[in-house]
């Protein structure tokens, strides 16, 4: 069964104090794997979407990586703004023709100044 | 602005109601969709529609029936509410069935 876990659940962090957000994965062959912002009371915003082991795309302070089993999603220096829970979404090959998107529970980030 | 857009935001009423939700889209999409989120936050697809075409039906109950207009709309009605049905409905749309799926603010329901 197609899967999607991330961790930690919550973290909490110091401005400035770079980490790492993690999406395990298992799929029957995977063609995208999606990261969403959601802020409180707010719908999921799209970041990035990666195809292949070895990808990777940055946005500001924001760096998503794939390998075959799980991305990452790096953020440096980050700011109380980037407070907000950030989703991973993987979409198998077989249902490329339907559109599935199989979501993890999310991480909470919070940044405090 | 272009958008995928939702009405009611908020919508509290009885259990054993039946409601209805809206979902626009400007985007020009082919594709649209709609996901329930839990307390947990977790997303869970529910319906998917491409050019007014059910594509998708996840395990729903059958109280459950979206209905796509046109290409533009998807509107979810819920017959005979039940508490369990009290969360977050999000609507989502995109090009086709394989690209990028982008969401409205959501329309929170409670069951009472």
């Amino acid at each position: 069964e197609d899967q999607v876990t991330q961790s930690p659940e919550a973290l909490r962090l110091q401005e400035g104090e770079s980490s790492s957000l993690n999406c395990s994965y298992t799929v029957s062959g995977l063609r995208g794997l999606f990261w969403y912002r959601q802020d409180p009371g707010k719908g999921p915003e799209f970041l990035f979407t990666l195809y292949s082991a070895g990808e990777e795309k940055e946005k500001e302070r924001l760096k998503a990586t794939l390998t075959k089993k799980e991305s990452f999603l790096h953020i440096t220096a980050p700011k109380p703004e980037d407070s907000a829970t950030y989703l991973c979404a993987v979409q198998a090959r077989g249902s490329s023709n339907t559109g599935k998107l199989i979501f993890g529970q999310g991480t909470t980030l919070q940044v405090k100044p | 602005d272009t958008a995928v857009s939702q009405t009611p935001k908020y919508l509290v009423t009885q259990m054993g109601n039946d409601k209805s939700i809206k979902c626009e889209q400007n985007l020009g999409h082919d594709t649209m969709y709609w996901y329930k989120q839990d307390s947990k936050k977790f997303l869970k697809i529910m319906f998917s529609y491409n050019n007014k075409e059910l594509i998708i039906n996840e395990t729903v109950p059958n109280r459950f029936s979206p209905k796509s207009p046109d290409k533009a709309h998807l509107n979810l009605h819920i017959n005979s509410l039940e508490l369990g049905d009290s969360a977050v409905y999000f609507c989502a749309s995109s090009p086709n069935q394989g690209s990028t799926q982008y969401f409205g603010p959501g329309t929170r329901l409670t069951a009472l």
